[in-house]
């Protein structure tokens, strides 16, 4: 159980293109889910947290108009890179809690997308 | 402030010997702590979490960790280190996970 899923695993793009990032929860409902960033050898930054049905929690410093985020159901979330730059390129990690508001629940995290913008 | 420290970057162990990864924690509250793996381009996989209760939590793959309220440490411990344990270890807390910077496992046969 707790599975999360991404799509697509590999993205290549050239740069001012936009790239949609997928990220489903398979076996239970996530009324949170996380987005992260993550550069080579180095931890984990959160971009953002998204309820399901309200706006994403953008953490600070993160452009909330060049990352779309969107939580359109219990089980999906979509991260956006609009209009994207080479400094864009990145592994991005989602992963999805099952009760909302709750700390103390465990995060299930996707496989991660690796990005390269050109 | 929240904040999780992991003091080693490279850990190195021989095949079957114990193995530790150090995690030290700062939190207002209850420390919610939490173990996660990551294998090579790959998501994180959640090893162990402390919440209340029992000081040694037991997790996936054999993993253990001991949550030490006066030493604010919730160290990695597994008893026989195997090859395939060779990845990069995080240590986090709370529900908004902070992570700690990480800690390559390298086990060597």
């Amino acid at each position: 159980g707790a599975v999360v899923s991404q799509h697509p695993s590999w993205v290549i793009c050239k740069s001012g293109t936009s790239v949609k990032i997928e990220c489903r929860s398979l076996d239970f409902q996530a009324t949170t889910m996380f987005w992260y960033r993550q550069f080579p050898k180095q931890s984990l930054m959160l971009m953002a947290t998204s309820n399901e049905g309200s706006k994403a929690t953008y953490e600070q410093g993160v452009e909330k108009d060049k990352f779309l985020i969107n939580h359109a159901s219990l089980t999906l979330s979509t991260l956006t890179v609009t209009s994207a730059h080479p400094e864009d390129s990145s592994f991005y990690i989602c992963s999805a809690r099952e009760l909302a508001g709750d700390e103390r629940e465990t995060q299930y995290f996707g496989p991660g997308t690796r990005l390269l913008v050109l | 402030a929240q904040s999780v420290a992991q003091p080693e970057d490279q850990v190195n162990v021989a095949e079957g010997n114990p193995l530790t990864v150090k995690c030290t924690y700062s939190v207002s509250g209850n420390p919610y702590l939490f173990w996660y793996v990551q294998y090579p381009n790959r998501g994180l996989q959640f090893l162990l979490k402390y919440i209340t209760g029992d000081n040694l939590v037991k997790g996936s793959y054999g993993f253990e960790a001991e949550f030490n309220k006066s030493q604010t440490s919730f160290h990695l411990k597994k008893p026989s280190a195997l090859v395939s344990d060779s990845a990069l270890y995080f240590c986090a807390v709370r529900g908004k996970l902070i992570f700690g910077q990480g800690t390559e496992l390298s086990v060597k046969p």
